[in-house]
């Protein structure tokens, strides 16, 4: 099994942007891909985009583009989720995972002025 | 984009009855790429079935899943309090997508 740690609570301002961590254990990270997922106050689960760590190419779900960007350090088996020109809308828990097994502890980030 | 559609939104048992979701998606998934979440109030998602019927580990026998192209069921064949929960499928392969979710609720 794969352990996945995610750094603390964000609060960030409008405009700004933040960047999520995600360092994993367990097994070999070029093996992994790494999803990350987020969910809104209430709301249901929104997939944002992958990394193939192997390759290090990422992807992204078209409502993300051009303002996320996913990227991986194997020397520390960390992969980061940045995200910008954040509004109140991505106030929400951020989740990495690698789908379908393993998931991280969430990371929440609130967005206000 | 294929879009999961989950069925119903909300499910009233009481405990020990049996549970259906079911999970329609608007184009073909691989049944390699299904899987099926519960998540309660605080915690991140739970797999409990990938491969359209694989249970993941610890998960009881009392879950099931099956279904094959558009459409999916999560079934739950006898209700225990603990899974009065949120459920969700997943479909992981190409542009990886999530149903709106189905509640459990107590009747």
């Amino acid at each position: 099994q794969v352990q996945l740690v995610q750094s603390g609570a964000e609060v960030k301002k409008p405009g700004s942007s933040v960047k999520v961590s995600c360092k994993a254990s367990g097994d070999t990270f070029t093996n992994y891909v790494i999803s990350w997922v987020r969910q809104a106050p209430g709301q249901g689960l929104e997939w944002m985009g992958r990394i193939t760590t192997i390759v290090d190419i990422a992807e992204y779900a078209q409502k993300f583009q051009g303002r996320v960007k996913i990227s991986a350090d194997k020397s520390t088996s960390t992969a980061y989720m940045e995200l910008t020109s954040l509004r109140s809308e991505d106030t929400a828990v951020y989740y990495c995972a690698r789908v379908p097994h393993d998931w991280g502890q969430g990371t929440q980030v609130t967005v206000s002025s | 984009e294929i879009v999961l559609t989950q069925s119903p939104g909300t499910l009233s048992l009481s405990p020990g009855d049996r549970a259906t979701l079911s999970c329609r998606a608007s184009q073909s998934v691989s049944s390699s790429y299904l899987a099926w979440y519960q998540q309660t109030p605080g915690q991140p998602p739970r797999l409990l079935i990938y491969g359209a019927s694989s249970r993941a580990t610890g998960i009881p026998d009392r879950f099931s899943g099956s279904g094959s192209g558009t459409d999916f069921t999560l079934t739950i064949s006898r209700l225990e309090p603990e899974d009065f929960a949120l459920y969700y499928c997943q479909q992981y392969g190409s542009s990886p997508s999530f149903g709106q979710g189905t509640r459990v609720e107590i009747k």
